[in-house]
């Protein structure tokens, strides 16, 4: 299985912060990743594919960059919804594999 | 607009089985994979199963193989995951997921349901 290792855990930031989230992976993916933003109570949304692809009505200050096993979500400019957890999920491999989530606190 | 409503959940001993249904609308359920994926309390996003568009192709979890068994009913629009040998560990929000469909399951998910929670104790 492919592992996913994100950092930080726990992330306090303000509004306005510039952000970023790390995920790792532990064997070479290509671009093969997506992101999610998740609130308490709610279901996954997915933010981005294909490491940097924009899902259809995402606000553009999420971005994400990356290749092979290192990757970043970016939001530029940290708004009070952006508050929630956020995971990295491989699908290189058909066995798929979600990171452990970063939580984005209020500062 | 794509809908995706778990039901099924709720408390069964260990040892016990339990069959949820995913109901989907707003769009042609024959033509995608679909996925679910599971999440214990305070804890991170797993998955569990996959099964392609005509059903003839499954995959699951090291953890829930042998014991769960995903399936579709095309006609009725839904999916389903057949769980038994619940054991503890097994206790979490089961979501169904939709793959956006060009991936040949091997993919990310685009749209979710709501989840259902499934607690297995004594």
């Amino acid at each position: 299985d492919i592992q996913m290792t994100q950092s930080p855990s726990t992330l306090s930031a303000s509004v306005g912060d510039r952000v970023t989230i790390t995920c790792r992976a532990s064997q070479s993916m290509s671009t093969w990743l997506a992101w999610y933003q998740q609130k308490p109570g709610k279901a996954p949304k997915l933010l981005i594919y294909e490491a940097s692809t924009l899902e259809s009505g995402v606000p553009s200050r999420f971005s994400g960059s990356g290749s092979g096993t290192e990757f970043t979500l970016t939001i530029s400019s940290l708004q009070p919804d952006d508050f929630a957890t956020y995971y990295c999920q491989q699908y290189n491999s058909y066995l798929l594999t979600f990171g452990g989530g970063t939580k984005v606190e209020i500062k | 607009e794509v809908q995706l409503v778990e039901s099924g959940g709720g408390l069964v001993q260990p040892g016990g089985s339990l069959r949820l249904s995913c109901a989907a609308s707003g769009f042609t359920f024959s033509s995608y994979w679909m996925h679910w994926v599971r999440q214990a309390p305070g804890k991170g996003l797993v998955w569990v199963s996959r099964i392609s568009s005509d059903g003839s192709n499954t995959n699951y979890a090291g953890s829930v193989k042998g014991r769960f068994t995903i399936s579709r009913d095309n006609a009725k629009n839904t999916l389903y995951l057949q769980m038994n040998s619940l054991r503890a560990d097994d206790t979490a929000v089961y979501y169904c997921a939709r793959d956006p469909g060009y991936c040949g399951g091997d993919c990310y998910m685009d749209y979710w349901g709501q989840g259902t929670l499934v607690t297995v104790s004594s």
